[in-house]
């Protein structure tokens, strides 16, 4: 079974540096997706970036990036700039291709954005 | 032009009572999925349908029943209610790339 581990309950990033946000997951699949998502205190789930893991490059949305290590499974999200629109909960996620496929999500990482 | 719609967004109700919680997508999806998320943040799957057929049901009491009577509308109906099932819901629908999630409804069961 597929996990995915966040191992950083909660971070805090002053306002205009960069955080780095970790995530690790366990699979023995080739094909997949990895997803970081935002719900800030509205709970609306916002997608803040995606990566095809058959794409070496890494993804990129505007101040969001992702450092993607195939063979290592690990997906860690930098912010750069960071803003007090930022501060929310992230959460990492992976989904098989194919239609029978859903989202594993990890356990979730709180953003905290100080003055 | 809302995409992934839920209701209502606030259920307080009784333990033992029957509720249903209503999704529809409008992004023309042919998958749609429902989430749980519990009182530490924890999103997890519970089922999931594909042109109205069920393709993925994870381990959930069978006190929840989803229903899909068109591609466009997955509702989630749960009998006799429990504390524990206290959670935000979340509806999604899927296109290639994404899965698009409606704004959650919140059940608080007393």
């Amino acid at each position: 079974a597929q996990t995915v581990t966040q191992s950083q309950p909660e971070m805090s990033v002053q306002e205009a540096e960069t955080v780095t946000l970790s995530c690790t997951y366990d699979t023995s699949e080739s094909d997949y997706y990895l997803f970081w998502y935002k719900q800030p205190p509205s709970r609306q789930m916002i997608l803040v970036i995606r990566q095809e893991a058959y794409k070496q490059q890494n993804a990129t949305e505007n101040r969001f990036s992702v450092n993607f290590q195939k063979a290592a499974k690990s997906f860690s999200l930098k912010i750069s700039d960071s803003q007090l629109g930022d501060a929310a909960m992230y959460f990492c996620a992976y989904r098989l291709s194919g239609t029978a496929s859903k989202l594993t999500f990890g356990t979730g990482t709180r953003l905290q954005v100080t003055l | 032009d809302t995409a992934v719609s839920q209701t209502p967004k606030y259920l307080v109700t009784q333990m033992g009572n029957d509720k249903s919680i209503k999704c529809e997508q409008n992004l023309g999806h042919d998958t749609m999925y429902w989430y749980k998320q519990d009182s530490k943040k924890f999103l997890k799957i519970m089922f999931s349908y594909n042109n109205k057929e069920l393709i993925i049901n994870e381990t959930v009491p069978n006190r929840f029943s989803p229903k899909s009577p068109d591609k466009a509308h997955l509702n989630l109906h749960i009998n006799s209610l429990e504390l524990g099932d206290s959670a935000v819901y979340f509806c999604a629908s899927r296109d290639y790339n994404e899965q698009f999630f409606g704004p959650g409804t919140r059940l608080t069961v007393l």
